[in-house]
């Protein structure tokens, strides 16, 4: 199985300030054929189901804010929320499509300091 | 705006069959693969598998010998049966339209306890 592996598992940043996720795969998930990267970012809110913000480890999908940025490719991918926001409080977890089983990685908490 | 909603036995017994349908409003229904992803209360997600109209189903092989999913396109339907449930196996169970660029449905909780 592809482990994911996420830093740090939690982290506190002030209003405004950016903030950014790490996502380190064991393996590669960039599809050589068509140059894509089979990652994906979600956020989840206390009780609620997760909401899909990138997808292609760098395509943000419709309706969400463009203070939320993905990077990365082969095996290091990174989260940046350029200008954090207080409803960004939550847990945010990368996910691998590459290959099955899919993976996620263990998830990050965010807070506001 | 498409919906996923799934539904089924809230509280089970060990060694007892779960059993979730979901229902999916809106949206192309056969054009997609259709996924089950699990969340331990507070704790983080396992992806249980994905099943396409064209029968290709792919499980997570740590669930495999338990699983079963179905659709039903009649009716924009998923379903996913897990036998000889455990503690171990209470969750918030999803069901999602991908993989890819997953749409998220709304999870149900199944508790299994004595």
């Amino acid at each position: 199985d592809i482990v994911l592996t996420q830093s740090p598992d939690s982290l506190a940043a002030s209003l405004g300030e950016r903030a950014t996720i790490t996502c380190k795969s064991s393996q590669s998930i960039l599809y050589s054929s068509n140059n894509l990267n089979y990652l994906s970012w979600h956020q989840q809110k206390p009780g609620q189901p997760p909401r899909l913000l990138i997808y292609w480890a760098s395509t943000r999908d419709s309706g969400v804010p463009d203070r939320f940025s993905g990077s990365g490719s082969g095996t290091d991918f990174t989260l940046t929320i350029s200008s954090l926001q207080a409803e960004d409080v939550a847990v945010y977890y990368c996910h691998q499509y590459y290959t099955t089983p899919y993976t996620f990685g263990q998830g990050t908490k965010l807070e506001i300091k | 705006q498409m919906q996923l909603q799934p539904w089924g036995a809230g509280l089970l017994k060990p060694s007892e069959t779960l059993s979730l349908t979901c229902a999916v409003s809106s949206g192309s229904f056969s054009a997609y693969y259709w996924s089950w992803i699990r969340q331990p209360p507070g704790k983080g997600l396992e992806w249980i598998g994905e099943i396409n109209h064209s029968g290709t189903i792919n499980f997570n092989p740590s669930l495999k010998s338990r699983v079963t999913m179905s659709l039903d396109t009649s009716k924009s339907q998923l379903s996913l049966n897990l036998r000889s449930v455990t503690a171990a196996d209470t969750a918030v169970y999803y069901c999602a339209r991908g993989p890819g660029r997953l749409r998220w449905g709304q999870g149900i909780l199944v508790t299994v306890s004595s």
